[in-house]
């Protein structure tokens, strides 16, 4: 397995554009998972699908973020529109099992930078 | 709400020296202690994950403890080499995850 993947690697874009971020998850993990990576704030939950239903998005920051799992192969991250303070690293990770008790594999990321 | 502290944010050993990285949480329905290495520019990656079942688990030169009543557990690297120098993230699952800041372990040859 190729683990999961992300696309793009690095995404530079204009303040008001839209951005979409892609995961493929692991072959058969019931649990995918979307993370924000920056300097000032770590690793933070932005959210979480069990068997592609959203179970807690309490980690959006706001409703520019949303997220989609149309099935258990893709998801989606999109940010409209995007803002300077958007720019940190996106990693979607997957875990075998539902629940947060899992190990998590995460994809290379995608590294968002907004100007 | 939930919160994991870790410490230290920074930390720095000679080559064959120990490490120790201790992490603190607050949700006690917290039962799944994850720890993961993240390379400069590279996705965080497990190296060892501990259950609130069981109080030590070792695997070769890494082993954590988990104190659940006092509700802190630590990542005890023995040994180290060059290439463990990276950031170290604690984290405790249970109803979600939440990870801490990190420690940057920096191993001097």
């Amino acid at each position: 397995d190729a683990g999961v993947i992300q696309s793009p690697r690095h995404e530079v874009t204009e303040m008001g554009q839209e951005v979409t971020l892609r995961c493929k998850p692991i072959s058969g993990h019931n649990s995918l998972f979307w993370y924000r990576q920056t300097m000032m704030r770590g690793l933070e939950l932005l959210i979480y699908f069990n068997n592609n239903v959203p179970i807690d998005d309490s980690g959006m920051p706001e409703d520019r973020f949303s997220a989609k799992m149309p099935n258990a192969s893709f998801s989606t991250l999109k940010i409209q529109p995007s803002e300077p303070r958007d720019s940190a690293v996106y990693f979607c990770a997957s875990g075998p099992t539902g629940g947060y008790e899992t190990e998590a594999f995460f994809g290379q990321g995608t590294r968002l930078t907004v100007v | 709400g939930e919160n994991v502290e870790q410490h230290p944010s920074t930390l720095s050993v000679q080559e064959g020296d120990s490490a120790v990285i201790k992490c603190t949480y607050s949700d006690s329905a917290s039962n799944y202690f994850p720890w993961y290495k993240q390379e400069l520019g590279k996705r965080p990656q497990l190296i060892i994950d501990i259950r609130s079942n069981v109080g030590e688990k070792k695997d070769q030169r890494i082993a954590v403890t988990l104190n659940k009543t006092a509700k802190h557990f630590s990542l005890h690297i023995t040994e180290t080499q060059p290439e463990d120098s990276a950031v170290y993230f604690c984290a405790a699952g249970g109803f979600k995850t939440i990870f801490g800041a990190g420690t940057r372990l920096f191993v001097k040859a």
